[in-house]
């Protein structure tokens, strides 16, 4: 079974660009979690999809956003980047419908650098 | 953020014995936990997981405990390996209806042969 793939691997932007962060989770699994892991601070959530709805988000500003598409892959957009955005960013995927919680599993993430 | 600062505590132990990682959580009302591992360069791994009516879970190698009481996690592993050797993170979902994830600050496992 294919686990959770981001792309692209490496990402470097300049301050004030765009950046777009893409996700698919395992099959099988509807709900798509974006975190975000910056040097020294741990992992820090970001926003939560499922069944194509934005269902909850973290303390972060608003041009952090993002979609989920029908075949349940996702986007993270930041927009006007910042030099503090500099992270490794995380998708997880799990199937929770009737479930409850269940575990969330990792991609490698999207290394962003901001210059 | 909601994580905590991360100051990433070292844990050094001989190949071979047990290893045991704390966790102090945050919120009485969490009702399911998690320990990944991350390696240098890869996201966090699933090692297991325990809900809150539970005060012990095995797998292989591996032993969680949970003690509510005090808010306090751990992971236990036998037999430690070189392979072992990652960056280890608790994880908690506050019962808010959300099942994001709160992480702990993590802490370093270095295996020496």
């Amino acid at each position: 079974e294919a686990g959770v793939t981001q792309s692209p691997t490496h990402l470097i932007k300049t301050r004030g660009q765009q950046a777009t962060l893409r996700c698919s989770p395992i099959s099988g699994h509807t709900s798509v979690y974006w975190y975000q892991q910056a040097l020294g601070l741990g992992l820090q959530f970001l926003l939560w999809y499922d069944e194509g709805e934005e269902r909850n988000r973290g303390n972060f500003p608003p041009r952090f956003s993002g979609r989920q598409f029908p075949n349940y892959s996702s986007e993270l957009n930041v927009n006007a980047l910042e030099l503090e955005d500099s992270a490794l960013y995380l998708c997880a995927s799990s199937y929770n419908r009737g479930r409850g919680n269940q575990p969330q599993h990792f991609g490698d993430g999207t290394r962003l650098s901001i210059l | 953020g909601e994580s905590v600062g991360l100051h990433l505590p070292t844990l050094s132990v001989q190949e071979g014995d047990n290893s045991i990682i704390n966790c102090a959580y945050s919120n009485s009302a969490s009702d399911y936990f998690i320990w990944y591992k991350q390696e240098s360069g890869k996201g966090p791994q699933f090692i297991i997981d325990i809900r809150s009516n539970m005060d012990k879970r095995q797998g292989q190698r591996v032993t969680v405990l949970l003690n509510k009481t005090v808010k306090h996690l751990s992971l236990q592993i036998a037999a430690t390996q070189p392979g072992d050797s990652a960056v280890y993170f608790c994880a908690e979902n506050w019962r808010d209806s959300s099942y994001k994830l709160i992480f702990g600050s993590g802490t370093r496992l270095l295996v020496r042969p």
